[in-house]
């Protein structure tokens, strides 16, 4: 069964730090890794989306990398702002044990993020 | 292009009563997947649906049900709810392409209380 951890759980850190967001997971056969920010009481954006023959993205100040064989991703995020403020969600997408085709995202718990102004 | 619409935003219901929630998907997409959110926790899968068939299925038990139409919209039904159920359900959509899935994209999610 695929588990994912995010370490931190929690982070705060003064407005303009370059900062990582780490997520481990533990079955290596996936289709792609996904990372997305959740503002409080609301639905998941989408921020980057690495396929499992990519090894980064980049969008704007963000840039994720995925080491498959190790099971690892981070999220850096240059020069942070106070709206870089939510909760950070890593999720995998498996190799569809249940059927034929892909399954469905497995996910961490997040790493709640506060950028001090 | 349209995104992903949840309806209700909100709803409180009774312990043993029915609830229905529903989505509609980002235009071109054919997957809808439904997700369960307890505070404080990652979402959890409940089950996917590909060309109106349910194609894969989280831990959940079969009182949580689901459809999806030809227009790729999608329902989830939950019977006998129970105090647990509460939590943010969320819809995402996205398309299969050589059986593989591309970029998730979700809705704002429904937030149910259960009473």
């Amino acid at each position: 069964k695929q588990e994912v951890t995010q370490i931190p759980a929690a982070l705060s850190v003064p407005e303009g730090e370059n900062l990582v967001l780490n997520c481990s997971f533990t079955d290596s056969a996936i289709y792609n890794l996904q990372w997305f920010r959740q503002d409080p009481g609301k639905g998941l954006t989408s921020l980057l989306l690495i396929q499992s023959s990519q090894r980064e993205q980049t969008s704007g100040r963000l840039n994720a990398s995925l080491d498959k064989s190790s099971g690892r991703s981070t999220l850096y995020i240059a020069a942070s702002q106070p709206g870089d403020s939510a909760t950070y969600l890593c999720a995998v997408r498996g190799r569809g044990y249940s059927g034929g085709g892909a399954d469905g995202l497995t996910f961490g718990k997040g790493t709640h993020l506060i950028i001090q102004p | 292009e349209t995104g992903v619409t949840q309806s209700p935003t909100h709803l409180i219901k009774t312990r043993g009563q029915q609830v229905t929630l529903r989505c509609s998907s980002q235009s071109g997409h054919n997957t809808v997947s439904w997700y369960q959110q307890a505070l404080g926790q990652g979402p959890q899968f409940i089950f996917q649906y590909y060309r109106e068939e349910e194609n894969g299925r989280g831990n959940f038990p079969p009182r949580f049900s689901g459809l999806q139409f030809p227009n790729y919209s999608s329902e989830l039904n939950v019977n006998a709810l129970e105090l647990d159920d509460s939590a943010l359900y969320l819809c995402a959509s996205s398309s299969r392409f050589r059986g593989e899935g591309t970029e998730a994209f979700f809705g704002q999610g429904t937030r149910l209380t259960v009473v």
